[in-house]
């Protein structure tokens, strides 16, 4: 067990509809990622943010968009969903009380289904 | 833009063979690769790390190799096991930077 918590773990809904992710992070944790998993991109970082700050962006589509709360769990809100949204999207978190080790912890993912 | 190559993308090996997975990066500043292993359902966790000052590093079965001139690195799980079926991802960093980027991932199966 990673200690990161992802809700829900499966979602299916329809094309143009918006839709949630929730992620608590490890205890302690400041950092939180959200990846997106396909078959065929791999693992593409979406965004990080530390301590409540957007702190990197990747390839997130301007229909997503994240924050990171006071509590320092994170949601991922994808709206206008498209056929193509259906992925994995996995969070993970990282720099307990700003501690450096490199390692990410991820969660188990929240699987989206666009139909 | 990838920048993190991976290859095979799937792989099958007789248990106790040994399983080679490569990587290639483009981005020098990168100073950070760690290894990633995923079993089906899950979140992928961190099998094994490298930084640049040294060309291997190993631990149990596991073993990186690094050449810091060729921008590659590999993976090589030793004496396989069916428990080590897996998806296997290479990734790199900048250390400091925890944005990390992955490489497309390595279905790997272990046949008894």
């Amino acid at each position: 067990d990673s200690g990161v918590t992802q809700t829900p773990k499966h979602l299916i809904t329809a094309t143009g509809q918006r839709v949630t992710l929730r992620c608590s992070p490890r205890s302690g944790d400041l950092s939180v990622y959200w990846y997106q998993q396909s078959l065929d991109q791999g693992l593409q970082f979406l965004i990080q943010y530390y301590n409540g700050e957007e702190r990197a962006k990747g390839n997130i589509l301007e229909r997503f968009s994240a924050q990171q709360f006071p509590d320092l769990h994170s949601e991922l809100n994808l709206s206008s969903l498209e056929l193509g949204d259906s992925a994995l999207y996995f969070c993970a978190s990282s720099e307990r009380s700003g501690s450096l080790t490199g390692e990410l912890f991820f969660g188990e993912g929240s699987r989206l289904t666009v139909l | 833009q990838q920048q993190v190559k991976q290859s095979p993308q799937s792989l099958i090996v007789q248990k106790g063979g040994i399983s080679i997975i490569n990587c290639a990066y483009e981005n020098t500043a990168f100073d950070y690769f760690p290894w990633y292993q995923q079993f089906p359902g899950k979140g992928p966790a961190l099998l094994i790390a490298i930084r640049p000052d040294v060309s291997e590093k190993k631990e149990g079965r596991f073993t990186i190799s690094f050449n810091k001139s060729a921008k590659q690195f590999s993976l090589h799980i030793m004496d396989s096991q069916p428990g080590d079926s897996a998806t296997y991802f290479c990734a790199a960093s900048i250390w400091g930077y925890q944005k990390v980027t992955f490489g497309i991932g390595t279905k790997l199966q272990v046949i008894p």
